[in-house]
């Protein structure tokens, strides 16, 4: 069954440290792949997206994430964080630019001075 | 700001009732996809219209139906409403050749009492 998995519920992480997420996906073929963030009460933003080209992209507010192929994974970084970071960050997949999006369960991430 | 917008945002009704939520997609864009997001099922894929017409159903209860409009608003009509409906309701719209990602809205959250 197709699937995908964010590993961390809950991240702590101190202003200015480092952030990974992890994201892994279990899907027939590599499917368009997305990471979105959700601040308190607000909708869905998009950071970045990936299907196909150069596997380390670009997003927004200094997010990158990284596509291998050979994991399955599409993990997203930020090299130093900011308070305005803490949100709830989910990864998703779908299987086409048409198709649905199956989300991960998401991962919260806090920020501590 | 995506440019979607959804009405009402907070909307609160008892058991067995029946809402409409209503979505306004970007300027331009066609599909139109309706998600719900609760604590125990995360974000789950309801529907998808393109230019008027159903293109796919996820996990969606007999009890809702959505529509899209001419003028390509969508509604998702939810009814006989039970306590586990509550939930945050977001639409998002793509457009054609876009690339898969989807821009979503700031969500209508429906209580239930």
């Amino acid at each position: 069954a197709q699937s995908v998995t964010q590993p961390d519920i809950h991240i702590t992480v101190s202003e200015g440290a480092s952030l990974e997420l992890r994201c892994n996906y279990s899907y027939g073929a590599t499917p368009y792949l997305f990471w979105y963030v959700q601040s308190p009460g607000q909708g869905l933003q998009l950071l970045l997206k990936y299907f196909s080209g150069d596997t380390l992209v670009q997003g927004i507010k200094g997010f990158e994430a990284e596509f291998k192929r050979s994991q399955s994974s599409f993990n997203l970084r930020k090299p130093s964080v900011h308070w305005s970071d803490a949100a709830e960050y989910f990864c998703a997949v779908a299987p086409d630019s048409w198709g649905k999006l199956q989300f991960g369960a998401g991962t919260q991430v806090v920020v501590t001075p | 700001d995506s440019g979607v917008t959804q009405t009402p945002k907070h909307l609160i009704t008892a058991t067995g009732q029946r809402v409409t939520l209503r979505c306004s997609p970007r300027s331009g864009d066609l599909s139109v996809y309706w998600y719900q997001q609760s604590l125990d099922q995360g974000l789950q894929f309801l529907i998808h219209y393109y230019n008027g017409e159903e293109r796919a159903k996820g996990n969606i209860l007999e009890r809702f139906s959505a529509q899209q409009f001419p003028d390509l608003h969508s509604e998702l009509n939810l009814s006989s409403l039970e306590l586990g409906d509550s939930a945050l309701y977001f639409c998002a719209s793509s457009s054609p050749g876009g690339g898969g990602e989807q821009f979503f809205g700031p969500g209508t959250r429906l209580t239930v009492l």
